[in-house]
């Protein structure tokens, strides 16, 4: 247990659905992040949040829409998916800023997405 | 664009081998090299966070270099054993831009055979 939940753990969605995955962290930590692994491509940067503000927006598109309402809790709000949007969805968290440590991340189990 | 390429995309060796695999990054502009291991079915987890040019870290039997002028770090894996198949990734963090935004590499996947 890596202190990072992460729900649900599989998805299956249309594309005209919308979903949210939740994650939640029980580290104290002031910084939450929203991965994409895809096969055969590096994991891929989605957003971060630092102390409950998005600091990190790596062009993703606006069907992809996260909100941090606490340090705890970090959601990613799903509308009108396509099927390339199927990946594992990683949730992470890191103490934040302070120094190189502070940015190791601790990783949620992830949601496995498929869009039908 | 910044690359993190990491070689070999995977590598198959017997119980009690060593083995090492490479991750190179952007030589400019460097603030940390990561390192993270991927078991099947869980988590990755961080190995290590390597910051200055000619670092050295250990954890167990395993270790990591770092060069930070040339752009590539090692890690090592001495006598591997089963529990270590896994795949390794690295993640690159450059100075100056946000410091959260960590740039991965696809990783190497290590089968370690009994």
């Amino acid at each position: 247990e890596t202190g990072v939940t992460q729900t649900p753990r599989h998805l299956v969605m249309g594309m005209t659905n919308k979903k949210s995955l939740k994650c939640e962290q029980h580290l104290g930590h002031n910084a939450m992040y929203w991965y994409k692994q895809s096969a055969k491509k590096p994991l891929e940067l989605m957003f971060v949040y630092s102390l409950e503000e998005r600091v990190e927006n790596n062009s993703v598109p606006s069907r992809f829409s996260p909100e941090c309402p606490n340090s705890s809790h970090l959601f990613l709000h799903l509308h009108t998916l396509q099927p390339e949007d199927s990946a594992l969805y990683l949730c992470a968290s890191s103490q934040g800023s302070g120094g190189p440590d502070h940015y190791e991340q601790y990783f949620g189990p992830g949601t496995r997405l498929t869009v039908t | 664009i910044l690359n993190v390429e990491q070689s070999p995309q995977s590598l198959h060796v017997q119980e009690g081998d060593s083995t090492n695999f490479t991750c190179s990054f952007p030589s400019s502009n460097f603030y940390a090299l990561h390192w993270y291991r991927w078991e099947t079915a869980k988590s990755p987890e961080a190995l290590f966070v390597m910051t200055l040019n000619g670092d050295e870290k250990k954890k167990g039997r395993i270790s990591a270099t770092l060069n930070t002028k040339e752009g590539y770090s090692y890690l090592y894996i001495k006598g591997s054993q089963p529990e270590d198949s896994a795949t390794y990734l690295c993640a690159f963090i450059r100075d100056g831009g946000s410091q959260g935004n960590l740039i991965f590499g696809k990783g190497t996947k290590l089968s370690v055979k009994p």
